[in-house]
């Protein structure tokens, strides 16, 4: 069964203060690995995709990489309105119908 | 462009009572995915339709179902409703095959 394993739980930065949030996973054929942002109440919103090992995208102050066994996301001198859940799900080759999700990173970004 | 739009956005019901849920994809969409987030969790796979044919199905049980309808709209149905089944219920379109997911802003299930 797939196994999406994200760490820390939760992080407390100083604004400006860089970061990196870690998940790891165990998966049959890695189809796709996904970063979604969480706000309190809200649906996921859609980050990135990755796909093969060495693999990277930025959005501003976020940056995603891939490797075999796990991801990153790196928070660059963060701002209070990055403070979110952060979700990292993955897919299947067998299980292409299905994203399997880890618990989540909270982020609190403090002023 | 309107996003993923679920109905309605918070529900109270009672132990043993029906529910059912409701989901509009972008426009041009094919695929709909359910999804159960608990407090504190990542969100569970339910099931996931396309072209109005299921195509897999979470370990729920069968108190839970779900269809799609010819305009690629999707009902979410859970019946005898137990405590345990307050969540976030997120719904999810995706364009044909590919797999990024883009998430509605979830209906808030409560049951007392």
């Amino acid at each position: 069964e797939d196994q999406v394993t994200q760490s820390p739980e939760a992080l407390r930065l100083q604004e400006g203060e860089s970061s990196s949030l870690n998940c790891s996973y165990t998966v049959s054929g890695l189809r796709g690995l996904f970063w979604y942002r969480q706000d309190p109440g809200k649906g996921p919103e859609f980050l990135f995709t990755l796909y093969s090992a060495g693999e990277e995208k930025e959005k501003e102050r976020l940056k995603a990489t891939l490797t075999k066994k796990e991801s990153f996301l790196h928070i660059t001198a963060p701002k209070p309105e990055d403070s979110a859940t952060y979700l990292c799900a993955v897919q299947a080759g067998d299980n292409d119908y299905k994203l399997s999700f880890g618990a989540g990173t909270t982020v609190t970004v403090r002023a | 462009d309107a996003g993923v739009t679920q109905s309605p956005t918070h529900l109270i019901k009672t132990r043993g009572q029906h529910v059912t849920l409701r989901c509009s994809p972008i426009s041009g969409h094919k695929s709909v995915s359910w999804y159960q987030q608990v407090l504190g969790q990542g969100p569970q796979f339910i099931f996931q339709y396309y072209e109005k044919e299921e195509r897999g199905r979470g370990n729920f049980p069968d108190r839970f179902s779900a269809r799609q309808f010819p305009n690629y709209s999707s009902e979410l149905n859970v019946n005898a409703l137990l405590l345990g089944d307050s969540a976030l219920y997120l719904c999810a379109s995706s364009f044909n095959h590919n797999p990024e997911a883009f998430f509605g802003q979830g209906t808030r299930l409560t049951v007392v």
